[in-house]
């Protein structure tokens, strides 16, 4: 399968624990996103790549969030201190900057659960 | 920033009936892209139809399309003939023509009733 991919998909930590995700992109795909969605919400945007530089973050990225793309290839995303308002779900996405729509092809998310 | 706006939280169908889902939204730029994704539970977003801001015809995919009224901002979503497959959360979606982030209304869950 060729889609996005992340890891895990399923995530409980305690209060204060750091926690790391894994985002794989569609393989030819030089653009890659990092969406928070929590319940009864549409995704808001946190960060992307464009390769491996880190190009935009969102003002929802406080600065215990660090996200990564290293060889512009899989992109990992850290919360340290995790605290229970980062409970969501942590949608990858990623596109081929080609001009016209740039449609985003999303992942199947990591749900976190701070406890 | 863009706003995106879906005024319906909730929908329902009836099987092989028809169900329009709304959407507006406000920005300032000429041209841009708009985006309907569909949500299954647990399963990852995927895209419905598009839409270029500077084409005036309307898209279409299949059962899906689209009324988009630039004037008036609003980019409405009709499903033809719903199938129990259609159940979902529908997210309407803006991208400005340079941007590159996507701006999500926060949703519509369609049921559909056998």
């Amino acid at each position: 399968d060729t889609g996005v991919s992340q890891d895990p998909r399923h995530k409980i930590t305690k209060r204060g624990q750091n926690v790391t995700f894994r985002c794989d992109p569609i393989s030819e795909h030089n653009r890659l996103y990092w969406y928070r969605q929590t319940l009864g919400q549409g995704p808001e945007f946190l960060t992307y790549f464009q390769n491996e530089a880190q190009l935009e973050k969102s003002r929802l990225l406080s600065d215990r969030f660090s996200a990564e793309r290293p060889k512009g290839s899989f992109s990992t995303l850290e919360i340290q201190r995790t605290e229970q308002g980062d409970s969501a779900m942590y949608l990858c996405a990623s596109s081929l900057l080609a001009g016209g729509y740039n449609e985003q092809f999303f992942g199947p998310g990591t749900r976190l659960t701070v406890l | 920033a863009q706003t995106v706006t879906q005024s319906q939280p909730e929908m329902s169908v009836q099987e092989a009936e028809t169900v329009t889902l709304s959407c507006t939204y406000d920005t300032s730029e000429s041209d841009y892209y708009l985006f309907w994704y569909k949500q299954p539970p647990s399963r990852q977003m995927i895209l419905v139809i598009r839409q270029e801001a500077y084409k005036q015809q309307n898209a279409t995919e299949n059962r899906f399309s689209v009324n988009f009224q630039k004037a008036a901002k609003s980019f409405s979503l009709k499903i033809s003939d719903s199938q129990l497959g259609d159940a979902a959360m529908y997210f309407c979606a803006y991208r400005g023509y340079d941007g590159n982030q996507f701006y999500f209304g926060t949703g519509t869950s369609l049921t559909v009733i056998p």
